[in-house]
């Protein structure tokens, strides 16, 4: 069982449409981070949220911290083939030296 | 800037032979880190460092043996390669041994390692 908890694991969409990505755990994180992987590269990060109830955005992203800091999602609006990739979530709890990853979303958008 | 980089991008072995993993940065970065990648899985530490002579072992370590002699250097080693070492391997550094938000990890390419 994993930590943290992604869904859905796999999402094929048309270029337009909306998404969201959900990423759950028992667990109280001190920062969750979201990355996105490319085929044959390492994963990149695209934002930090550290505050419970914080929201990020990042041109069409749009990233929620849990009140409890136990959830985080991330929402893309009017998704574009360029967003297609693997989305990982990963959170640090407090005073730690590991970061423990999610299992990822494998997002393709159509033209 | 080169990053992290990682040497070999692709290795096949045989089951019971032994190979390293190279990964250096040139960022001065005190943390470093070995994760595996596997479908569905996400990624797994195995081991990881925050500093010269300093390491410590991640989620899975089993079968691996790591060293940090230099500040830029952290090679994995796999002693006797098994078919569920199977994975791609990647290393990752980050400027600060402990989390306290916003800190970012910079992750090499990565190798595709397969046992046979």
């Amino acid at each position: 069982t994993q930590l943290l908890e992604q869904s859905p694991q796999f999402l094929s969409i048309q270029e337009g449409e909306n998404l969201t990505v959900y990423c759950n755990s028992s667990s109280v994180f001190s920062s969750l981070q979201w990355y996105r992987q490319e085929p044959g590269e390492g994963p990149v990060l695209l934002v930090t949220v550290v505050t419970g109830g914080e929201v990020k955005k990042l041109k069409r992203l749009t990233f929620q911290f849990g009140d409890a800091r136990k959830d985080s999602s991330l929402h893309i609006t009017a998704a574009q083939p360029g967003d297609t990739g693997l989305y990982l979530c990963a959170g640090a709890q407090n005073a730690g030296n590991m970061l423990t990853f999610g299992g990822g979303t494998r997002l393709m958008v159509k033209p | 800037n080169a990053g992290v980089t990682q040497t070999p991008k692709f290795q096949v072995l045989k089951t019971g032979q032994s190979m390293t993993l190279q990964c250096a940065q040139d960022m001065n970065h005190e943390y470093m880190s070995w994760y595996r990648q596997d479908p569905g899985m996400g990624l797994r530490l195995i081991h990881y460092s925050v500093g010269a002579g300093i390491t410590d072992q991640g989620e899975v370590p089993n079968g691996y043996n790591v060293s940090r002699s230099t500040t830029e250097d952290f090679p994995l080693r796999l002693l006797s390669a098994a078919p569920s070492q199977t994975s791609v391997y990647f290393c990752a550094s980050r400027h600060r041994t402990r989390w306290g938000g916003g800190e970012k990890l910079f992750f090499g390419s990565g190798t595709q390692l397969s046992v046979l």
